[in-house]
């Protein structure tokens, strides 16, 4: 049973950039989350999809933005990179179908940002 | 809104030794989940125990167990015959209970290092 998986593992951008991070959520899983983790810090809550649609955000500017796709996969878009966006960006899938239900992470990828 | 407090940056503990990790978390809401997370060096988050708050029971996985205190708002995770794979970050995370969303709001993490 494939986990979550996450493409790539590293990029480097420079600043003011556009970058696309890619997520195939845990088989049978409908929703994915998309978390920043900076260095020394927990992750911190970006956006969820379900069903194609962006159902929750976390306090994070307009340039990211985010997509998912029919069969449940996600990409994750960050325009006008800064090097405050230099972090670990951390996929997370789940089942929609009740509350406090597990979120299974991707290994995540690492972006730096120049 | 919620948090996640962890008060203990670094905690280092012996093989086989038992080690206990800290998590406070402040909300208004009666109905959440917590959970205990570890990310070992891969960096992949792997989820090591759940604690429903409607449940006055601690929850146990093998080695690993909680003390919940709801009253307290304190959720630690007590590791038993610590083994050297133990050695990663753990954060502690809460989730409502209501809603549509699954947002988890994680504390700043725990390092822990078992030694020989």
């Amino acid at each position: 049973d494939a986990g979550v998986t996450q493409s790539p593992t590293h990029l480097i951008k420079t600043r003011g950039q556009q970058v696309t991070l890619r997520c195939s959520p845990k088989s049978g899983h409908d929703t994915v989350s998309w978390y920043q983790q900076a260095l020394g810090q927990g992750p911190q809550f970006i956006f969820q999809y379900y069903e194609e649609e962006e159902r929750q955000r976390g306090n994070f500017p307009d340039r990211f933005s985010g997509h998912q796709f029919p069969n449940y996969s996600s990409e994750l878009n960050v325009n006008a990179l800064l090097l405050g966006d230099s972090a670990l960006y951390l996929c997370a899938s789940s089942l929609a179908q009740g509350y406090g239900e597990k979120l299974f992470f991707g290994s995540g990828t690492q972006l730096s940002v120049l | 809104a919620q948090t996640v407090t962890q008060s203990q940056p670094e905690m280092s503990v012996q093989e086989a030794e038992t080690v206990t990790l800290s998590c406070t978390y402040d909300t208004s809401e009666n109905n959440y989940y917590l959970f205990w997370y570890k990310q070992p060096p891969s960096r992949q988050m792997i989820l090591v125990i759940r604690q429903e708050a409607y449940k006055q029971q601690n929850a146990t996985e093998n080695r690993f167990s909680v003390n919940f205190q709801k009253a307290a708002k304190s959720f630690s995770l007590k590791i038993s015959d610590s083994q050297l794979g133990d050695t990663a970050m753990y954060f502690c995370a809460f989730i409502l209970g209501t809603g549509t969303a699954s947002k988890l709001t994680f504390g700043t993490g725990t390092r822990l290092q078992v030694t020989l």
